[in-house]
């Protein structure tokens, strides 16, 4: 009940196209889905995070869509760029702290130029 | 990296020795994390802390151990380095913004177990 399952593993799109990477989950509790995004050599930066009350948020060219019945949640980028070039892991928790993040397993992506 | 640094930023060790990493945040932040990153696992939490000697074990703790005797400092301590412990470590700190309690990661650590 504590897994998130993302997908897929590697993403590589041309510029300017809509990249998608899916996430779900298991445990009804968690009300706090974050995305992160992590260069080679770096740690995880906060992308866009989203609550269960919406089902959609846009930050820039990032949006988080978020299927509460189906316990699913995915990120579009959008207009992509070869600097969106980057590892980009979901994660999911009850949003209090001293909670973990249950994180995905990361979707590598590559954005051709 | 929201004011966190970790040190060393890379270490190569023996099998059976010793190993301390240090995290160490400027803003006060009362909840602090260890992480561990691995190809295939994401990220998972070992140990975290919330507050002064108040700490509590996470979900791959066996093996590690934590000291947090300073705000501003929480220590991540393998008392016998394992191969298996070869991995990236992340500190992490909570910092609640636009009402949610969010997590913020500091550079790594890389750490070799030979």
């Amino acid at each position: 009940q504590q897994q998130v399952k993302q997908s897929p593993q590697s993403l590589i799109v041309q510029k300017g196209g809509i990249p998608i990477i899916n996430c779900a989950y298991e445990n009804t509790a968690f009300d706090y889905f974050p995305w992160y995004q992590q260069f080679p050599g770096k740690g995880p930066a906060l992308l866009i995070a989203i609550r269960p009350d919406v089902s959609e948020k846009k930050e820039g060219r990032f949006t988080i869509s978020f299927n509460k019945s189906a316990k699913q949640f995915s990120l579009h980028i959008m207009d992509s760029q070869p600097g969106d070039s980057a590892t980009y892991f979901c994660a999911a928790s009850r949003n209090q702290a001293g909670t973990a993040l249950i994180f995905g397993k990361g979707t590598t992506l590559s954005v051709s130029s | 990296d929201a004011g966190i640094t970790q040190s060393p930023r890379h270490k190569v060790t023996e099998t059976g020795t010793p190993v301390t990493l240090r995290c160490h945040q400027t803003e006060n932040h009362r909840y602090m994390y260890w992480y561990r990153q691995d190809p295939g696992h994401g990220l998972r939490l070992i140990h975290y802390s919330y507050g002064v000697k108040d700490t509590d074990k996470g979900e791959v703790s066996d093996g590690y151990s934590v000291s947090r005797s300073k705000t501003e400092d929480f220590l991540l301590t393998l008392e016998s380095a394992t191969s298996s412990q070869t991995s990236v470590y992340f500190c992490a700190i909570s910092a609640k913004t636009s009402g949610s309690d969010e997590q913020f990661f500091g550079p790594g650590t890389r750490l070799t177990v030979l």
